[in-house]
């Protein structure tokens, strides 16, 4: 079965600065690949997914990920953190058990931004 | 605004009550699924239904059901509850069938159970 681990609970960075968001994934196969952001009180957004093709994936908000097959990796960055990005951060794996490519969810990072 | 509703916002029950849980998914999505996020669990999906049909299933516990009706609303039935039981219950809808299209979510169901 597939899984995904964001090894970081919390991350905190100043306003301004750079963040790189960590996933890691556990699949057999290439999977397809989901970040989504949770703001306080509101459902999953999605940021940005991986299908196949270019490994560098551009999302919205400013938001960037890549796939890197060598170490079962899909980790986020963005060049210049707001404090609107101050939320929690889900990594997902979608896989294919029966068909139905359910995404499994890492336990997600929390990202506080200080100004 | 992601086009889902979810209703109600809070709940408060006993254990041993049933209660249920209702969404809405938005405008020519055929796809609903649920899922429960807890402290404990995180994430975890429950149950995927596309056009009227049960479509794929999590982990879903036995005491829990879902369904999906004409008018492609869905409901989420939680019976015999425990204390365990208390998690953010989201609904999220797609187009279509298959789960790796984007899903929009709604603003969840916090349920507490005394």
């Amino acid at each position: 079965a597939q899984s995904v681990t964001q090894p970081d609970i919390h991350i905190t960075v100043s306003e301004g600065a750079s963040l790189e968001l960590r996933c890691n994934y556990s699949y057999g196969a290439t999977p397809y690949l989901f970040w989504y952001v949770q703001s306080p009180g509101q459902g999953l957004q999605l940021l940005l997914k991986y299908f196949s093709g270019d490994t560098l994936v551009q999302g919205i908000k400013g938001f960037e990920a890549e796939f890197k097959r060598s170490q079962s990796s899909f980790n986020l960055r963005k060049p210049s953190v707001h404090w609107s990005d101050a939320a929690e951060y889900f990594c997902a794996v979608g896989a294919r058990p029966g068909g139905s490519y359910i995404p499994t969810f890492g336990r997600g990072t929390s990202l506080i931004v200080h100004p | 605004d992601s086009g889902v509703t979810q209703t109600p916002k809070h709940l408060i029950t006993a254990t041993g009550q049933r209660v249920t849980l209702r969404c809405s998914p938005r405008s020519g999505d055929l796809s609903v699924y649920w899922y429960q996020q807890s402290l404990d669990q995180g994430l975890q999906f429950l149950i995927q239904y596309y056009n009227g049909e049960e479509r794929a299933k999590g982990n879903i516990l036995e005491r829990f059901s879902a369904q999906q009706f004409p008018d492609l609303h869905s409901e989420l039935n939680l019976s015999s509850l425990e204390l365990g039981d208390s998690a953010l219950y989201f609904c999220a809808s797609s187009p279509l069938a298959e789960a790796y299209n984007e899903q929009f979510f709604g603003p969840g169901t916090r349920l507490t159970v005394l």
